[in-house]
């Protein structure tokens, strides 16, 4: 089974500075199956980004992923307050694996 | 508008069992693998079990191979969860979601979620 890293666990930051969240997979994933969303308390996952690059329908575009082979990177550039939350990647080799998830929290 | 609302959370005594559901609308349902992923209280997410539009294809995670088993009924546009010989490990909060395919890619990802059932198994 693949595993995925997230990195930092916690990312403490203001309105409108850039965030950088990392996804490590302990081998390689294809890009086409590497996906993030966002959740926020009580509610569901909102998918943000799929096939490690595509914003997903109605997500802005402040949100951007990139990546290949075992790293893969999602940035806020600029946070709003409405992105403070928790985010996961995932993966899909043999079946489906979150990430532990990166939360981000106002400084 | 794509909606999933599960039902048929609980709670339930270690080895029991609870079926739930996920009642889908504002799509062609039978189009749609459909997945349940589930969240223990203030952990992450793990996924749980699939099946294919037709319901021809399932798949588990190990956690809940021979336990659970996944079915729907394309005429009522339900998707179900059968969950036998419960845990303790099992608590957590059940999400129905549909999952999203390119093409030949397959599925890259669960583009609508239901809010959740909450399925509690004491200790």
């Amino acid at each position: 089974e693949i595993v995925l890293t997230q990195s930092p666990g916690t990312l403490s930051l203001s309105p409108g500075e850039r965030a950088t969240l990392s996804c490590r997979a302990s081998q390689s994933v294809s890009s086409s199956y590497l996906a993030w969303y966002q959740q926020k308390p009580g509610q569901a996952p909102r998918l943000l980004i799929y096939s490690a690059s595509t914003r997903a329908t109605g997500i802005p575009d402040r949100f951007s992923g990139s990546g290949s082979g075992t790293d893969f990177t999602l940035t806020i550039s600029r946070l709003e307050p409405e992105d403070f939350a928790v985010y996961y990647c995932q993966q899909y080799g043999t079946s489906w694996t979150f990430g532990h998830g990166t939360k981000v929290e106002i400084k | 508008e794509v909606q999933l609302v599960e039902s048929g959370g609980g709670l339930v005594q270690p080895g029991g069992s609870l079926r739930l559901s996920c009642a889908a609308s504002g799509f062609t349902f039978n189009n749609y693998a459909m997945s349940w992923i589930r969240q223990a209280p203030g952990k992450g997410l793990e996924w749980v079990s699939a099946i294919s539009g037709s319901g021809d294809n399932t798949y588990y995670a190990d956690s809940v191979k021979g336990r659970f088993t996944i079915s729907r009924d394309n005429s009522k546009n339900v998707l179900y969860l059968q969950m036998n010989s419960l845990r303790a490990e099992d608590t957590a909060v059940y999400f129905c979601a549909r999952e999203k395919k390119i093409g030949a890619v397959g599925t890259v990802g669960f583009d609508y979620w239901g809010q959740g059932t909450l399925v509690t198994v004491p200790s």
